[in-house]
């Protein structure tokens, strides 16, 4: 089931803050983030496992709350260059072990 | 290191017809993940293979298949195209199975006329 990413867009200045959502049904054994620009390719950002472990850029944060299967990703002092669709994909355990299963996508705009 | 890459990066094909995309993974990396990208689904899982066998597959009819070679090279085979099939095909290769960075490729784009 795909996971529900939330706001859908996003417009900021540059300077300004962001949080996207990333909310889930089932139970999670990982999450994962990426940014995918116009025409390019999705890029890594950050993965988030069940337990605390985090890998991923140093500028980017995000937490993972195993309680409420949800994820938020971080975007602080937004620049320019964070313009673009993130995605966050979902991972289980057991037969879905491997399969990332991918939110809607949250547009997010950044304005000088 | 070289990234993932994908051959070819544009195609038309008529409805029909079949298709074979290419995918080289990252020097190292033993699994390749296979994504369908539109505007109307998002991104969606095709299937995962890992040592030349394919360990998970997404909701796709049977028209979708694909493989992997001993180097780790895949490829994607969608047989009697139909125009739904139109998209961005995107590879990724992942060092090992599960809860590992998948770095994607470049995508072929897939037009079906």
């Amino acid at each position: 089931q795909q996971p529900v990413q939330s706001p859908q867009a996003v417009i900021l200045r540059e300077g300004e803050d962001a949080v996207i959502n990333c909310s889930s049904s089932k139970a999670l054994y990982s999450v994962h983030w990426y940014r995918q620009k116009h025409g390019e390719a999705p890029v890594f950002l950050m993965i988030l496992l069940k337990g605390g472990e985090q890998k991923g850029h140093e500028k980017i944060s995000a937490s993972f709350n195993e309680k409420k299967q949800q994820s938020s990703l971080y975007l602080t002092a937004s620049q320019l260059s964070y313009s673009g669709t993130y995605f966050c994909g979902t991972e289980r355990r057991g037969t879905s072990y491997g399969k990332l299963t991918f939110g809607q996508g949250t547009i997010l705009t950044v304005h000088p | 290191k070289a990234g993932v890459t994908q051959t070819p990066r544009y195609l038309i094909k008529t409805r029909g017809q079949q298709v074979t995309l290419s995918c080289s993974p990252i020097s190292g990396h033993r699994s390749v993940s296979w994504y369908q990208q539109t505007p109307g689904q998002g991104l969606q899982f095709l299937f995962e293979y890992f040592s030349e066998t394919q360990r998970n597959k997404g909701n796709f009819p049977g028209r979708f298949s694909g493989r992997q070679f001993s180097n780790s090279r895949s490829e994607m085979n969608v047989s009697t195209l139909e125009l739904g099939d139109s998209a961005l095909y995107l590879c990724a290769s992942s060092l090992d199975r599960g809860s590992e960075t998948q770095y994607f490729g470049p995508g072929t784009r897939l037009l079906v006329l």
